[in-house]
């Protein structure tokens, strides 16, 4: 079984730049939930995808957004980078069948944005 | 006030203690997570609880619903165990992503 993996692991952008991170879910998993953890702070949650629809939005602006695949694999998408971008980006995929399921998080993508 | 409030922000304990780890919220939820994150990231889910006691080796947690309190007790502490520990909870009615995190308490256990 193959847990949840995360690409790139470090990236560095400017002001204004557009950056994609990839999200792989655990086998078996058809839901995915990005979160945003800057440093010295606790994740917060940008958005969930379930069958390749959103359902569920942080208080994000628009400028991020989403996909999910049909092998339930993920990007988040980040357009004009600003500096307060800066932070880990998490993913965590679950199995949607009820409102207990664990979710199994990935490694992380830092990005720094100059 | 955040929704999540954890306490302590640091833990220093030396090898074989006790430690406690606390948890308070003021939403209502239909589950609680303890979670552990390495320094590098990653985050590793302990438990998920939604009542009662969990116990998964020299980890314990509990939770109060009445109260809105949950601790995470770790027994015999070990320098492997080093790390911040976050509570996140799944308020009524949100999706299953959406989890409100705590700071994290940053436990350092010197041998």
């Amino acid at each position: 079984e193959t847990g949840v993996t995360q690409s790139p692991t470090h990236l560095i952008k400017t002001r204004g730049q557009q950056v994609t991170l990839r999200c792989s879910s655990q086998s078996g998993h058809n839901t995915v939930s990005w979160y945003q953890q800057a440093l010295g702070q606790g994740p917060q949650f940008i958005f969930q995808y379930y069958r390749e629809e959103e359902n569920g939005r942080g208080n994000f602006p628009p400028r991020f957004s989403g996909l999910q695949f049909p092998n339930y694999s993920s990007e988040l998408n980040v357009n004009a980078l600003e500096l307060d971008d800066s932070a880990l980006y998490l993913c965590a995929s679950s199995f949607l069948a009820g409102a207990y399921n664990e979710q199994f998080f990935g490694p992380g993508t830092r990005l720094t944005v100059l | 006030k955040n929704e999540v409030e954890q306490s302590p922000q640091n833990l220093t304990a030396q090898e074989g203690e006790f430690i406690t780890i606390n948890c308070s919220y003021s939403v209502g939820i239909s589950a609680l997570h303890w979670l552990q994150q390495h320094p590098g990231g990653g985050i590793v889910s302990l438990f998920m609880l939604s009542s009662g006691k969990k116990k998964h080796g020299r980890l314990i947690a509990t939770i109060n619903i009445q109260e809105k309190h949950s601790s995470l007790h770790i027994t015999a502490s070990h320098p492997r165990d080093s790390a911040v520990y976050i509570c996140a909870v799944r308020s009524y009615g949100g999706s299953q992503g959406n989890l409100i995190f705590g700071k994290g308490t940053k436990l350092s256990v010197k041998p």
